[in-house]
């Protein structure tokens, strides 16, 4: 398996809604990132795990709390969004946390849209 | 975080070779110089990555300059599949971070 897994792959949420993105993959990857990307441009680098501690938060708001249950399993729990939250959210992995010498492979993210 | 600097789009004809080029001046020692493409509708993917050497791999080859301050992306004949925005990233040894810039949109045409 070699692949990163996100589900659901849309999503539809009001602003008092509670819902939660999911992200698995089954490479033995001891890292996991958590990006946003707004349309027409680069992903944004949101979370860092490494070996299933929380290494990085790019200063993100608490609306948006990761958790990683497992090495192989990232969620992200979204409360209290806001319309400006609207994006594509993207998940990958990497060998180690260090991962200089590794690509990161990625999934093919989750649309969101808040109404 | 080191930055990079690319076109922000190219052309090329299908079957024909093409040169992405990345500026990266402000590299140090112990960056990594990874290139992603995404395609329509798709989460990045890895295409390639170097220190030092020129590296080959079944995608692309990647040629860094001699002083590492710039490096080009070959895909040595594009087909109408390698139409994506191509982007270069400094990748950091201290820090665990891939940091996207505004990357180069490839057109290829038939």
């Amino acid at each position: 398996d070699t692949e990163v897994t996100q589900t659901p792959k849309h999503l539809v949420m009001g602003m008092t809604n509670k819902k939660s993105l999911k992200c698995e993959q089954h490479m033995g990857h001891r890292a996991m990132y958590w990006y946003k990307q707004k349309a027409k441009k680069p992903p944004e680098l949101m979370f860092v795990y490494s070996y299933e501690k929380l290494s990085i938060n790019e200063s993100v708001p608490s609306r948006f709390s990761p958790e990683c249950p497992n090495s192989s399993l990232l969620n992200l729990h979204l409360h209290a969004l806001q319309p400006e939250d609207s994006a594509l959210y993207l998940c990958a992995s990497s060998q180690d946390g260090g991962g200089t010498h590794y690509g990161y492979t990625f999934g093919s993210g989750t649309r969101l849209t808040v109404v | 975080d080191a930055k990079t600097t690319q076109p922000n789009s190219m052309e090329s004809n299908e079957e024909e070779p093409v040169h992405l080029p990345c500026n990266h001046s402000t590299i140090s020692g112990t960056d990594y110089i990874h290139w992603y493409r995404q395609l329509p509708s798709q989460g990045p993917e890895y295409v390639i990555h170097g220190l030092t050497s020129n590296v080959n791999n079944r995608m692309a080859s990647l040629a860094i300059a001699e002083d590492r301050k710039s490096s080009t992306l070959i895909l040595h004949r594009a087909t109408l599949r390698d139409a994506a925005v191509y982007y270069c990233i400094l990748r950091d040894v201290d820090t665990d971070k891939l940091i996207f810039g505004t990357g180069t949109r490839l057109q290829v045409f038939p």
